[in-house]
């Protein structure tokens, strides 16, 4: 069975950082691209960054740039997000998401259950 | 930067046809994907490369994609199809979503 699992979520102050992580298990991590995507209260959904299969190519949305950094550990099966400057318009829920193959523009065929981000003094 | 249009809400009746459109410049040359999301749960992939189904999801769901539009299609809607939809394409490199479509099964 195919799950993901997000850890790491909390409360952080405006500017400072904050490490996801998610565990996968169930299929072959190193074959598939990875993302992660955030959801704001209320509010629809956000592509944040995605991670091709092999690692070698990394993207990122406009509103993260230069802030978030994507990696994967193959080795571990585990999908990370570092978060620098955190704003509070950060604050979400954050799903890793895994991708039908190991190319990065490809629909998301499974999700993790989200871990809670919150930005705020 | 690109942006994808859905309408914000959409009613049904139970077993009648139900569609959620999503409007994109140009977006029937891309690949186009919906994922339905319930209350207080994660996100579930319905449709993928426009209309594909993955394994476990009913075959009252299609999907379709010409022009600058792409159309989720529910036939003979269930109460349990009450959730919001998402559609998503890609860009060049950028993932990008719809709005969301809450559809309520009256």
């Amino acid at each position: 069975e195919v799950k993901l699992l997000e850890s790491g979520g909390g409360l952080v102050q405006p500017g400072g950082s904050l490490r996801l992580s998610c565990a996968a298990s169930g299929f072959i991590f190193s074959s598939y691209a990875m993302t992660w995507v955030r959801q704001a209260p209320g509010k629809g959904l956000e592509w944040v960054s995605s991670i091709s299969g092999s690692g070698g190519r990394t993207y990122n949305g406009d509103s993260v740039k230069g802030r978030f950094t994507i990696s994967r550990d193959d080795s571990k099966n585990t999908l990370s997000l570092q978060m620098n400057s955190l704003r509070a318009e950060d604050t979400a829920v954050y799903y890793c998401a895994k991708g039908r193959s190991s190319k990065e523009k490809e629909a998301f065929d499974m999700w993790g259950q989200g871990t809670v981000v919150t930005v705020s003094s | 930067s690109y942006e994808l249009t859905q309408p914000p809400s959409v009613s049904v009746s139970p077993g009648q046809t139900v569609s959620i459109t999503c409007s994109g410049d140009k977006l029937g040359n891309k690949n186009t994907c919906w994922y339905q999301q319930k209350p207080g749960q994660s996100p579930v992939l319905v449709i993928y490369q426009d209309n594909k189904r993955p394994s476990g999801i009913p075959e009252r769901f299609s999907g379709s994609n010409s022009g600058n539009t792409a159309t989720l299609t529910i036939s003979g809607t269930q109460a349990m199809d009450e959730a919001d939809y998402y559609c998503q394409t890609w860009d060049s490199s950028t993932g990008v979503f719809g709005g969301g479509t809450k559809l309520t099964v009256l």
